[in-house]
């Protein structure tokens, strides 16, 4: 596998449910991110890794946990969802932190919650 | 003010045309900006990247940025169908760590 993938790509989950997606990248990166596009509305950052440290959590609620084992892999943990929360969450990675890094994203997950 | 805006279109261009897409940004600190493609059902793709003033050229796509106007612009050049897709500005601003999209402009290249 090259870049970064991302599973499942499809994910319907009850309200009560608990979830999680993951997020893996195979570019040697440092930094990697969970973002969340809902329909209509630009893409909004939800948080950010840097070598497994958490370093921006853009006040996101907390039925949202990420995790963070290690620089290549990501998970994002999902419980007591609400229907709003259904979206498209992408994963992306970046060679670090800071000026001049390039983000790749992954395919996505698509998510609806019932 | 929103911080990064973009025109939702649809822009519509002939096919062999130049589509012109805009993107102005509220944080004159910002010094990084990319573009992003993205076709429905799809993840965002990185296509160009620009952090000093001018021209940047790569094959079709040329990224223009003025920090002083604080606008960023995107060329295509020889537009083909292939090239119908949402086009997303991104800013990156808070020190380095958050990069801020626009909604992204529409774009259809028509035959």
């Amino acid at each position: 596998e090259t870049g970064v993938t991302q599973t499942p790509r499809h994910l319907v989950m009850g309200m009560t449910n608990k979830k999680s997606l993951k997020c893996e990248q195979h570019l040697g990166h440092n930094a990697m991110y969970w973002y969340k596009q809902s329909a209509k509305k630009p893409l909004e950052l939800m948080f950010v890794y840097s070598l497994e440290e958490r370093v921006e959590n853009n006040s996101v609620p907390s039925r949202f946990s990420p995790e963070c084992p290690n620089s290549s892999h990501l998970f994002l943990h999902l419980h007591t969802l609400q229907p709003e929360d259904s979206a498209l969450y992408l994963c992306a990675s970046s060679q670090g932190l800071g000026l001049n890094y390039e983000q790749y994203f992954g395919p996505g997950t698509r998510l609806t919650v019932t | 003010q929103k911080e990064v805006e973009q025109n939702s279109g649809p822009l519509s261009v002939p096919e062999g045309a130049i589509a012109s897409l805009n993107c102005t940004y509220s944080d004159r600190g910002s010094q990084s900006f990319f573009w992003y493609r993205q076709y429905s059902g799809k993840s965002p793709e990185l296509i160009m990247s620009i952090y000093s003033n001018g021209d940047k050229e790569d094959g079709r796509f040329t990224a223009q940025l003025n920090k002083a106007s604080q606008y960023v612009s995107l060329l295509i050049r020889d537009s083909q169908p292939s090239d119908s897709a949402t086009y997303l500005c991104a800013v990156l601003t808070g020190g380095g760590n958050k990069l801020t999209f626009g909604t992204g402009t529409q774009l259809k290249v028509e035959l």
